[in-house]
């Protein structure tokens, strides 16, 4: 079973261009998080989704950044016109469909630098 | 709002002894409470949940205790060893929302051989 997939693990984006981050989650789940990283400072929630659905973005910045988990196909975190503070690691995790099965499981990242 | 406390500095043993990391939280009392494992440049791994109801977990050298009471949570790993060092990170689910999970910032471990 293979596990979160995260792509692509590292990102560079000119100030004023488009980032778009995917995740594909392990087979069997359907709750999909997105968080953000910055070097010493601790995951931050970003925004939850299950298929076709977001369930709590509260974590997401107004402007600029989107997530999507469309029926078929990977879930996109996109972030639009980035700037420098958008550099960071964005993680994403996903939960079994089971009641209960509340553990999450994490992609390796994709690591976005704005130059 | 839910805050969650770690020890930030970090925690030096050595080889063989048992670590015992902490974590307490503040406000309402969570479900659950998770414990993950984190390596430099990588994703967070899942270590062991322990729901509110149940004081204990263990899992091969892991224990976990949850006292509610407290609002604290203990994270041991007995007969450690060089490879379980890492940075631990202890998480609470959201009222109302138990999917959604609050991180604290970890606490580095590193076991010295």
């Amino acid at each position: 079973n293979a596990g979160v997939m995260q792509n692509p693990r590292h990102l560079v984006r000119r100030r004023g261009q488009e980032a778009r981050l995917r995740c594909s989650p392990m087979k069997g789940h359907s709750h999909v998080y997105w968080y953000r990283q910055l070097p010493e400072e601790g995951l931050k929630f970003m925004v939850y989704l299950q298929k076709e659905n977001i369930i709590d973005e509260s974590g997401m910045p107004k402007e600029r950044f989107s997530a999507e988990f469309p029926k078929e196909g990977p879930s996109i975190l996109r972030i639009q016109q980035v700037v420098r503070g958008d550099s960071a690691a964005y993680f994403c995790a996903s939960s079994p469909d089971l009641a209960g099965g509340y553990e999450q499981y994490f992609g390796p990242g994709t690591r976005l630098t704005v130059t | 709002s839910q805050k969650i406390e770690q020890n930030s500095e970090a925690l030096n043993i050595q080889e063989g002894k048992t670590a015992t990391l902490t974590c307490n939280y503040t406000n309402y009392s969570p479900a659950y409470l998770q414990w993950y494992r984190q390596d430099p440049g990588r994703g967070p791994v899942f270590l062991l949940l322990i729901r509110e109801n149940e004081k204990e977990k263990r899992k091969e050298r892991l224990k976990v205790t949850f006292d509610t009471t407290l609002k604290q949570s203990l994270f041991h790993i007995t007969a450690s060893q060089p490879a379980d060092s890492a940075t631990y990170l202890c998480a609470l689910d959201y009222a109302g929302n138990n999917r959604k999970l609050i991180w604290g910032l970890g606490t580095s471990l590193a076991v010295n051989p």
